[in-house]
């Protein structure tokens, strides 16, 4: 059964303070790790795609790795604009589906 | 680019009304949309597939005739809600997929439903 887990659920971080999410995925042939971020009473805003193992992908503070079983999200010297929940999933070629974990919640004090 | 909207952003009606949300993509051509339902602090879930010309496809569980999904074009879609109940309540998003053999999916901003 495909499956994506996110941790931590929450994390508090200083300004400046760099940090990880992770993404601990399983699927029946990956189509592409997504990224998104998600504000409060928003749709989710697509951040990155990751195809294949080694890949990484970077945007301002943002940069995204994908291996064969996880993915991580780093933060590197987090603005108090980077509070968002952020989501990651995956998409299988059994189904072309999204299927979504429950998001880690980000916030980042000044 | 890579723009979807919806309409309207949010709408209160009574029980027993239809209610329809609008999701266009702005700027690319829409393949495949889907409609996801978003309880508070859960994440996403999927209630219908649709493609250009051809009925949703719906996922278990959610009732396709009370929740009517029209994708007549490449840019649009929508979601009627019928005979809606307080139970009914929730946020509603889409989202629109290209064609190109991408499967990045575009999100709308979402559409904040109360039925009283």
């Amino acid at each position: 059964e495909d499956q994506v887990t996110q941790s931590p659920e929450a994390l508090r971080l200083q300004e400046g303070e760099s940090s990880s999410l992770n993404c601990s995925y399983t699927v029946s042939g990956l189509r592409g790790l997504f990224w998104y971020r998600q504000d409060p009473g928003k749709g989710p805003e697509f951040l990155f795609t990751l195809y294949s193992a080694g890949e990484e992908k970077e945007k301002e503070r943002l940069k995204a790795t994908l291996t064969k079983k996880e993915s991580f999200l780093h933060i590197t010297a987090p603005k108090p604009e980077d509070s968002a929940t952020y989501l990651c999933a995956v998409s299988s070629s059994n189904t072309g589906k999204l299927i979504f974990g429950q998001g880690t919640t980000l916030q980042v004090k000044p | 680019g890579a723009v979807v909207s919806q309409h309207p952003s949010w709408v209160i009606c009574k029980s027993g009304t239809s209610v329809k949300i609008e999701c266009r993509s702005l700027d690319f051509q829409a393949t495949t949309m889907f409609w996801y339902r978003q309880f508070p602090k859960q994440s996403l879930m999927l209630m219908a597939t649709s493609n250009e010309g051809s009925k949703a496809t719906y996922e278990q569980g959610v009732e396709k005739d009370k929740f009517l999904i029209n994708h007549a074009s490449l840019t649009l879609s929508t979601l009627t809600v019928t005979s809606a109940h307080p139970e009914d309540s929730s946020f509603y998003i889409c989202s629109a997929r290209g064609a190109g053999g991408r499967y990045e999916q575009y999100f709308g901003p979402g559409t904040r439903l109360t039925v009283t």
